[in-house]
């Protein structure tokens, strides 16, 4: 069974921090994705990793930066924490092409005060 | 506009009844998902389908290309499948990438 485990499922943080969420997979998977989810906007994506130190800007980049060091790990960083970053945050693996599915963390909520 | 649009956005059914949710997209796409979000947050794959129909149990999950529509049936519908169900389509064949629906909440009465 494919496991992507994010590092936190609820996260309380004020204005200024810098913020790091983790996601690990153990499948072996080459894509890696960012999302965030708002009530009534459904899952934006923020940035996208196809393999290791590779990455892609999603819809929604601005105020976040990613780091891909290691090809079962994605770390999504907010460089200097806003209320409006205040969100879900979803992670999600998948193989490469259009046959595979994505494969989703359990989801971290992000408070910022 | 929506690249993928739901239908209908909430949906309250008494258990036994048989449930339609229903997604159009306006893009030429690859493949299409259907997903579920239960309360707190995960999310998991029911179907990936590019054409025809799938089944798996009480769901079934069919795809018109021509028209851009998909429709995900639950029949004799359980209160435990109260979720969101989220549509994903892929768009061409040149990204791994989803676009989103806004979800459909559908909440199901004993």
């Amino acid at each position: 069974d494919v496991k992507v485990t994010q590092s936190s499922r609820y996260l309380v943080k004020r204005t200024g921090e810098k913020v790091f969420l983790e996601c690990v997979q153990d499948m072996d998977h080459e894509n890696m994705f960012w999302y965030r989810q708002d009530p009534g906007l459904g899952l934006r994506l923020i940035y996208f990793s196809y393999d290791v130190k590779m990455k892609e800007k999603g819809d929604i980049p601005e105020g976040y930066s990613v780091s891909r060091e290691k090809k079962e790990r994605f770390s999504l960083i907010l460089e200097s924490a806003s209320t409006n970053q205040t969100s879900m945050y979803l992670c999600a693996s998948s193989r490469r092409g259009v046959l595979y599915e994505q494969y989703f963390g359990p989801g971290t909520r992000l408070t910022v005060t | 506009k929506n690249e993928v649009e739901q239908s209908p956005q909430n949906l309250t059914a008494q258990e036994g009844e048989f449930i339609t949710i229903n997604c159009s997209y306006s893009v030429g796409i690859s493949a299409l998902h259907w997903l579920q979000q239960h309360p707190g947050g995960g999310i998991v794959s029911l179907f990936m389908l590019s054409s025809g129909k799938k089944k798996h149990g009480r769901l079934i999950a069919t795809i018109n290309i021509q028209e851009k529509h998909s429709s995900l049936h639950i029949t004799a519908s359980h209160p435990r499948d109260s979720a969101v169900y989220i549509c994903a389509v892929r768009e061409g064949i040149g990204t791994d990438k989803l676009i989103f629906g806004t979800g459909t909440r559908l909440q199901v009465f004993p």
